[in-house]
């Protein structure tokens, strides 16, 4: 089945790193996201990785995939008081589709 | 600015009441689709409409009726909803249906409270 997982509650100190995790079940997924939402907000896509990318680096943030466990993570380098927020993990099924399943969210808190 | 538009923004309503939730995007999209968000839950994907036809409706109680009239505008119609309904209900869009990477740009969202 299709099951997106993620930890609901992250809070760290401004200026360090933060790593948010995602498990999904689909292993037909081919594309991987995360989105980030503030309060009030709509979803903004942040980045995303396909599916035989092990790593990739968009300035503060880097994605991590484990694809033989499932693992997806976002860290945030540097982060800032703006990026507490909550972030999505999705991933996109069946290939070929528009279909997005999504995680619980993380809420992100970050505190100086 | 996101490029879609969701009206309003907030809405209350009585079980007994019939209302409208509008999405518009100006975008050149082909596929637009209405999410749910509920606290302490996934987004749900309710509908999905790929160059104005309904290609998914993720077993969604018939209290809520899709209209997709162009590629550019999404409409979702309530009618003698519950309080259990209440939610952000997200519209989005993307460029081409069923390509391996179309990224979806999402609306703000109209936060319902159903009473």
């Amino acid at each position: 089945g299709e099951d997106v997982e993620q930890s609901l509650f992250l809070s760290v100190r401004e200026g360090d790193s933060s790593v948010i995790n995602c498990t999904y079940t689909d292993s037909s997924s081919t594309y991987l996201y995360w989105y980030k939402q503030e309060p009030g907000a709509g979803l903004q896509l942040l980045t995303y990785i396909f599916s035989n990318m092990d790593m990739k680096q968009d300035q503060r943030l880097t994605v991590l995939l484990n694809k033989k466990d499932k693992h997806l993570s976002l860290r945030i380098a540097d982060t800032q008081t703006g990026d507490s927020a909550i972030y999505f993990c999705a991933e996109k099924v069946p290939p070929g589709t528009d279909k997005l399943i999504f995680g619980t969210g993380t809420r992100l808190q970050v505190f100086p | 600015e996101t490029g879609v538009t969701q009206t309003p923004r907030h809405l209350v309503m009585g079980m007994t009441n019939k209302k409208s939730l509008k999405c518009e995007q100006h975008l050149g999209h082909n596929a637009m689709y209405w999410y749910k968000q509920s606290a302490k839950k996934p987004l749900e994907l309710m509908f999905v409409y790929n160059f104005k036809e309904q290609t998914e409706n993720n077993s969604v109680p018939s209290r809520f009726s899709p209209e997709c009239p162009n590629s550019s505008h999404l409409f979702l119609h309530l009618h003698t909803l519950q309080p259990e309904d209440s939610a952000l209900y997200l519209c989005a869009s993307s460029l081409t249906p069923g390509q391996m990477n179309t990224e979806a740009f999402f609306g703000q969202g109209t936060r319902l409270t159903v009473v």
